[in-house]
């Protein structure tokens, strides 16, 4: 049975901390792995990762895959208070995205 | 730029009650999809349209249907609603599966008595 396990499932920080999100999957067909970030309505794209130990990065945030480990880790630093939201990592395995179940991050001032 | 519009935003029906949840996308996208999302369990896929013409079931497709009206549209209906469907529905679409990310829309928040 297909699996994206994420970890923390929740998580509190002071603006300015760095913080690290851990998603593991164990998929069928494995195609690419997916950060997304939800607020209060559509889960917004961050990031797509095909290749192993490939950095990608945007801004504050980056991500890396490790194919081997079969895992992926979002990270953000210098946080901020919009940086507040769900963090979902899915798996994507050829025609759909399995998701984990998120990781809460609340940024407080 | 639109992109995923989903309709109506917020429902509330009765046990037994019928209705469609409507989706659109202006980005010529193939893939379309439909996912619920519950407290604690992730989005999880209802049922999905690799192409126009096609749709598949994906993890919790009981007590579903879904139309491909055309490329831009995917329908999701519900034909006897239960209070185990009260939910919030993503409708998403992706250039094809696999190599594209998906992109949603704001969702439908949808209760059921």
């Amino acid at each position: 049975e297909d699996k994206v396990v994420q970890s923390p499932l929740s998580l509190v920080v002071h603006e300015g901390d760095t913080v690290t999100l851990n998603c593991s999957y164990e998929v069928t067909n494995f195609r690419s792995l997916l950060w997304y970030k939800q607020e209060k309505k559509a889960p917004t794209f961050l990031f797509m990762l095909t290749s192993s130990g490939i950095e990608k990065k945007s801004g504050r945030l980056s991500s890396i895959l490790d194919k081997k480990e079969l895992f992926s880790i979002l990270n953000i630093t210098a946080t901020q208070t919009g940086d507040s939201a769900i963090y979902l990592c899915a798996a994507n395995s050829g025609y759909a995205l399995n998701f984990g179940k998120g990781t809460s991050l609340l940024v407080t001032p | 730029n639109a992109g995923v519009t989903q309709t109506p935003k917020f429902q509330v029906l009765k046990t037994g009650q019928s209705m469609t949840l409507q989706c659109a996308q202006d980005m010529n996208h193939n893939s379309m999809y439909w996912y619920r999302q519950d407290p604690g369990m992730g989005l999880r896929l209802i049922y999905y349209s690799a192409s126009e013409g096609t749709t598949d079931k994906g993890e919790v497709p009981n007590g579903y249907n879904v139309s491909r009206l055309n490329k831009r549209e995917f329908s999701l209906r519900l034909e006897s609603a239960a209070p185990s469907q009260t939910s919030v529905y993503f409708c998403a679409s992706s250039g094809g599966t696999g190599d594209q990310p998906q992109h949603f829309g704001d969702g439908t928040r949808l209760s059921i008595l």
